[in-house]
């Protein structure tokens, strides 16, 4: 069972678009992380969230979690070649925390 | 103290041996998280530990799966009696709570022949 969907799934972009990816939920999270993955490597913490409505800006993104805490959007403004890799978000949940992650964004930006 | 480091980097083993998979998480960190991923799909939770004591498994880690973090440092994840559908990236993860986001290993990319 997949908790958080995220769309879009694909997405090719040209240098200096801007773009957004989703993740929703019909479960609320106590946290909602979001991390970038290359190609055999590990996931990479770009943000966490923790309040309902909270908005973070890290240089050209933009992370907003959503008031009922089960949606979350990352923003990406003047997309670079090396925006380029698996955006991935994932909720906490549970007394341990554990992530639960959604499907992920392949997000690949042409030069 | 670098970050969190996961041994071997790649395992190719065959049908039926036992495999042993290592992680050294940031020392600092008391918790540590076991994941598995696919290729195409986002890792999946399947334990964790605070400190040396288990205290969550997933219903996905059967009873071939086995993890220890003896002392509550660094941590093992074996393998008994490989499938070939246990091949998948099997990633470690540390941190101190969730506010404060987690560190990911490398992974140890499993693949049974």
């Amino acid at each position: 069972t997949q908790l958080l969907e995220q769309s879009p799934q694909f997405l090719s972009i040209q240098e200096g678009e801007n773009l957004t990816v989703y993740c929703n939920s019909s479960s609320v999270f106590s946290s909602l992380q979001w991390y970038r993955q290359e190609p055999g490597e590990g996931p990479v913490l770009l943000v966490t969230v923790v309040t309902g409505g909270e908005v973070k800006k890290l240089k050209r993104l933009t992370f907003q979690f959503g008031d009922a805490r089960k949606d979350s959007s990352l923003h990406i403004t003047a997309a670079q070649p090396g925006d380029t890799g698996l955006y991935l978000c994932a909720g906490g949940r549970g007394a341990t925390n554990k992530l639960i992650f959604g499907t992920g964004t392949l997000l690949a930006v042409q030069p | 103290d670098t970050g969190v480091s996961q041994n071997p980097r790649h395992k190719i083993t065959k049908r039926g041996q036992n495999v042993t998979f290592r992680c050294d998480p940031i020392s600092e960190h008391n918790r540590l998280y076991w994941y598995r991923q696919t290729l195409g799909q986002g890792p999946e939770f399947l334990t964790y530990f605070q400190n040396e004591a288990q205290l969550e498994k997933s219903r996905l880690l059967s009873d071939r799966f086995s993890a220890e973090r003896p002392k509550g440092s660094f941590s093992t994840l074996e393998i008994q009696r490989t499938e070939q559908g246990d091949s998948a990236m099997y990633l470690c993860a540390s941190g101190v709570g969730q506010i404060y986001g987690y560190t990911f290993g490398s992974g140890t990319r499993l693949t049974v022949v």
